[in-house]
């Protein structure tokens, strides 16, 4: 089976854009979390969905945005970018929501946005 | 909120040493999970572990709930082992809040 895939790998935007990320989870998982990870640092969570639902958000500004589609597969939406939004931003997917085993999250190997 | 702190930060090893990695954590948590991130930035699954002890390959992890900490060990290590390697707790949901890493470069 695929893991998590994202695309694109990279992005290149200009500040005060827009830009959508795209996710799509391990077959049969129905949570997806999205992370920002600066350079240097660990990274930071910004959204979990689970069945469509919002389940958690993190200390984003609401310029940050996200959905979940009927086929779990999942959009980040940011808006009017910054330089500090320059970062790789990672998907994982898990099969529930409830923080037990069955929550063990795999990655995607991230899109790396690089604002101007 | 919870507050994970990784040491060392960064660790360089001749290839074939031994290396323990550690976690601390500054609340109770429902599970812990251990990650290599690659060059590349690929999160690796090592060890899923809120408690216990578990045991793949050379690497092996521990984790003592009731003190707050776990440790990631690496024996023999080898070129492909460098990266970096992240701690990350659930507290609430699944989120996960990951430590700083521990910047690990083993040389041949």
């Amino acid at each position: 089976d695929a893991g998590v895939t994202q695309s694109p790998t990279h992005l290149i935007k200009t500040r005060g854009q827009h830009v959508t990320l795209r996710c799509s989870p391990i077959s049969g998982h129905k949570s997806v979390s999205w992370y920002q990870q600066v350079l240097g640092q660990g990274p930071q969570f910004i959204f979990q969905y689970y069945e469509k639902e919002e389940r958690g958000r993190g200390n984003f500004p609401d310029r940050f945005s996200a959905r979940q589609f009927p086929n779990y597969s999942s959009e980040l939406n940011v808006n009017a970018l910054l330089l500090g939004d320059s970062a790789l931003y990672l998907c994982a997917s898990s099969l529930s929501s409830t923080g037990g085993r069955t929550d063990t999250q795999y990655f995607g190997p991230g899109t790396r946005l690089t604002v101007l | 909120g919870i507050q994970v702190e990784q040491s060392p930060p960064d660790l360089i090893l001749q290839e074939g040493a031994n290396s323990t990695l550690r976690c601390n954590f500054s609340d109770s948590v429902n599970n812990l999970q251990w990650f290599h991130q690659n060059p590349w930035g690929q999160l690796i699954n090592l060890f899923y572990i809120p408690s216990g002890t578990k045991q793949n390959g050379r690497l092996s992890a521990t984790t003592v709930a009731t003190e707050r900490y776990s440790l990631l060990y690496i024996s023999s290590s080898q070129t492909t082992d460098s990266g970096v390697y992240f701690c990350a707790v659930v507290t609430s949901g699944s989120r996960l809040t990951f430590g700083e890493g521990t910047q690990l470069t083993v040389n041949p």
